[in-house]
């Protein structure tokens, strides 16, 4: 039969295009925010990275914004290419004492780059 | 740097058999991480590691499910006796855990099949 699972985001974007993907946090003391790119049959790859006492960092290509007021947190891609397309997760740290840093991974959005 | 290493690659067997994946952190990372993923549950971590000394395995599934790091640069985890149910994508990620960083780094992982 017919198994269900996670109904991921979905992005579609021509090539050239800037993207905009975003992610709603849960935990409002988290400290760190992170963005990973999964493409099919790799692992998670390290995109960028935002601290609590920032609302923006910028990349090669990439930027992330951080609203902490409405826990919101944003991957903005310029001169979106095909090679872009894959699965983008957002990950939030929480800063208590006991967590060492564990790092809590929202479903993810798959970005498609069409040529 | 080769990054996180992780073998096999692919995993078919049979229930009821023991299944052993291997991970080799990146050189001077201090903290691992285990993980799986499926499309039903999306990214959940597994166990981690500090200095070679779990810390948190809350995320472990159940008895069948153990992990070990003889040292700072080999960690195992190991299904015995593996489920159809655990089939899935394992993934090691490591860290050097300092207050200025806590990106994780990511091994392309180890697809899982239970027969």
């Amino acid at each position: 039969g017919e198994s269900v699972g996670l109904h991921l985001p979905t992005l579609s974007v021509q090539e050239g295009d800037n993207s905009i993907i975003n992610c709603a946090y849960s935990n409002s003391a988290s400290d760190y925010f992170i963005w990973y790119k999964q493409e099919s049959g790799k692992g998670p790859q390290f995109i960028i990275d935002i601290r609590s006492n920032m609302d923006k960092r910028q990349g090669q290509r990439v930027t992330v914004l951080l609203n902490k007021t409405v826990k919101h947190l944003s991957l903005q891609i310029a001169a979106t290419q095909p090679g872009d397309s894959a699965v983008y997760f957002c990950a939030e740290k929480d800063p208590g004492g006991t967590s060492y840093g564990k790092l809590t991974f929202g479903q993810g959005t798959i970005l498609t780059v069409h040529p | 740097d080769a990054g996180v290493i992780q073998s096999p690659r692919h995993e078919v067997t049979e229930m009821g058999q023991e299944v052993t994946l291997r991970c080799k952190p990146i050189s001077g990372h201090n903290s691992l991480f285990w993980y799986r993923q499926t499309m039903m549950r999306g990214l959940e971590l597994l166990i981690y590691f500090n200095n070679n000394v779990p810390i948190d395995d809350s995320g472990m599934p159940e008895d069948r499910f153990s992990a070990k790091m003889p040292n700072a640069s080999f960690s195992t985890l190991k299904i015995q006796p593996s489920e159809p149910r655990d089939s899935a994508v394992y993934f090691c990620a490591s860290r050097f855990l300092v207050p200025t960083t806590d990106t994780q780094y990511f091994g392309p992982g180890t697809r899982l099949t239970v027969l």
